[in-house]
C-alpha cells in the first residue's frame, strides 16, 4: 500500500532557529497538505498545495510558514524562527484529487525548547 | 464555518461489546467524511471514506453510516478487542478540499 513518508519523526530544535519539515507524498497524488496537532488538541489545518502553489491557508499559517515543493517527490513546510507554541505533532498528507480522501504521513513530533 | 463534534468524548467498554461512536458536523454540504484511527503518539489511520452520495461503508468489524441531512454520521464497532483501543476522529471536507476534524473519542477496550 503506498505511503506518505515524513521525516525526521522527532526534532527537537531551539526557539528562534528555523526547521525544515519533510514530506514524500504519494507519487501519483496531485493535492498536498500540512496539517498540526498540538498535543490533546484537535487537528488542524495549516495550507493545502496544488498545481505547484498554495491553494488555501489557514489563520495559523503566517509569514513564518512556508511550503515547498523542490523537486518531484519531495513536500516541506519551513518554519522561520520556532516559538514555543509552534510545538505540536506536524502531519503531512497527499490526495489524489482532493475528493477521495487523504493518506496522512505518520508525523514528525516538534519540540521547541 | 464548519465545526465538527464527537460524542462522547471518552468511552470504556468491556471486550466484546458492540460499540456506536457518534460524529455530528454543522454544514451539511460536504464532499466526503473520513474516520481515522490514532493511536497514542502516532500518525493517523484511514479507517473508511463515505462519499457525499453515500450512506454507509463497511470493513470488516466497522461500518460508518452517513447522513448529511442530518449532519451526522456514525461508526459501529462490532465485537470490539483490547487492540481496537485508541482515539477515533472524523473529518469532513466541504467547500474547499480541507479536512474539519472532530475532537476524538478515546476509546478503551477491557480484555
Amino acid at each position: 500500500e503506498p505511503e506518505v513518508t515524513q521525516t525526521p519523526s522527532h526534532q527537537v530544535t531551539q526557539m528562534g532557529q528555523e526547521v525544515i519539515l519533510r514530506c514524500v507524498p504519494i507519487s501519483n497524488h496531485l493535492y498536498f497538505y500540512w496539517y498540526r496537532q498540538i498535543l490533546g488538541q484537535k487537528v488542524e489545518f495549516l495550507v493545502s498545495f496544488y498545481n505547484n502553489e498554495i491553494s488555501e491557508k489557514s489563520e495559523i499559517f503566517d509569514d513564518q510558514f512556508s511550503v515547498e515543493r523542490p523537486d518531484g517527490s519531495n513536500f516541506t513546510l519551513k518554519i522561520r524562527s520556532t516559538k514555543l507554541e509552534d510545538s505540536a505533532m506536524y502531519f503531512c498528507a497527499s490526495s489524489d484529487l482532493g475528493l477521495y480522501g487523504y493518506t496522512f504521513g505518520s508525523g514528525t513530533r516538534l519540540t521547541v525548547v | 464555518k464548519q465545526e465538527v463534534t464527537q460524542i462522547p468524548a471518552a468511552l470504556s467498554v468491556p471486550e466484546g461489546e458492540n460499540l456506536v461512536l457518534n460524529c455530528s458536523f454543522t454544514d451539511s454540504a460536504i464532499y466526503n467524511l473520513q474516520w481515522f484511527r490514532q493511536d497514542p503518539g502516532k500518525g493517523l489511520t484511514s479507517l473508511l471514506l463515505i462519499q457525499s452520495s453515500q450512506r454507509e461503508q463497511t470493513s470488516g468489524r466497522l461500518n460508518a453510516s452517513l447522513d448529511k441531512s442530518s449532519g451526522r454520521s456514525t461508526l459501529y464497532i462490532a465485537a470490539s478487542q483490547p487492540g481496537d483501543s485508541a482515539t477515533y476522529l472524523c473529518a469532513v471536507t466541504s467547500g474547499t478540499y480541507k479536512y474539519i476534524f472532530g475532537t476524538g473519542t478515546r476509546l478503551k477496550v477491557l480484555a
